[in-house]
């Protein structure tokens, strides 16, 4: 696609449950991240990938939080047993270059309400 | 880890005015990327800029990466300009991720 697809928009769910987002990178993109964004606040690290493999996991909360990319192109974060507290707007982004230095494409987010 | 300072933090102009938006970062960058975040949430890239000067259209930026800043200018500003710029840096040598500051939110009135 033109760019970085997120779905869903907007999740509302209830505290202990189960959610997926998925993440659809520009076609092409070795590299895909996730990011979480809090009210006020700049975007936060979760997870990088490298083709199908995590290279960089160090964001991740918790061990709640888990994402794939089995083909290495579609990702898909999840979250077991929400909280109040993981509600926030989850970025993705993609990029060209599979190393340091490539610029960083961003989706529309997908923003969680755990009530 | 790096750490990113975006000044100042808040800025209300009238439509017409120029304004010039700092990062200053603590260690070498072989990344940096200026973002305007529109009103509903969506990441714009500005600029990729690790080093040097570029322009694009009214806006432009300049990294000076020896010492460490990296400044966007933003001229005859428009309503359309508001939002929060984000300015985000990935270290050399380091993990191959972006570190944003935190936001500066611009507002330009009519």
């Amino acid at each position: 696609g033109a760019g970085v697809s997120q779905t869903p928009s907007n999740k509302v769910t209830e505290k202990g449950k189960y959610v997926e987002l998925r993440c659809d990178p520009i076609s092409g993109h070795t590299a895909l991240y996730w990011y979480r964004q809090s009210l006020g606040q700049g975007p936060e690290f979760l997870i990088y990938f490298q083709g199908t493999g995590a290279a960089d996991d160090s964001g991740l909360p918790n061990d709640r939080f888990f994402a794939v990319r089995p083909e290495g192109s579609v990702s898909t974060l999840k979250i077991q047993r929400t909280e109040r507290g993981d509600s926030a707007v989850y970025l993705c982004a993609s990029s060209l270059l599979s190393g340091a230095g490539g610029e960083l494409f961003f989706g529309e987010g997908s923003r969680l309400t755990v009530l | 880890g790096i750490q990113v300072e975006q000044s100042p933090p808040d800025l209300i102009l009238q439509e017409g005015a120029n304004s010039t938006l700092r990062c200053n970062f603590s260690d070498s960058v072989n990344n940096l990327q200026w973002f305007h975040q529109n009103p509903w949430g969506q990441l714009i890239n500005l600029f990729y800029i690790p080093s040097g000067t570029k322009q694009n259209g009214r806006l432009s930026a300049t990294t000076v990466a020896t010492e460490r800043y990296s400044l966007l200018y933003i001229s005859s500003s428009q309503t359309t300009d508001s939002g929060v710029y984000f300015c985000a840096v990935e270290t050399q040598g380091g993990s191959e991720k972006l570190v944003f500051g935190k936001g500066m939110k611009l507002t330009v009135n009519p």
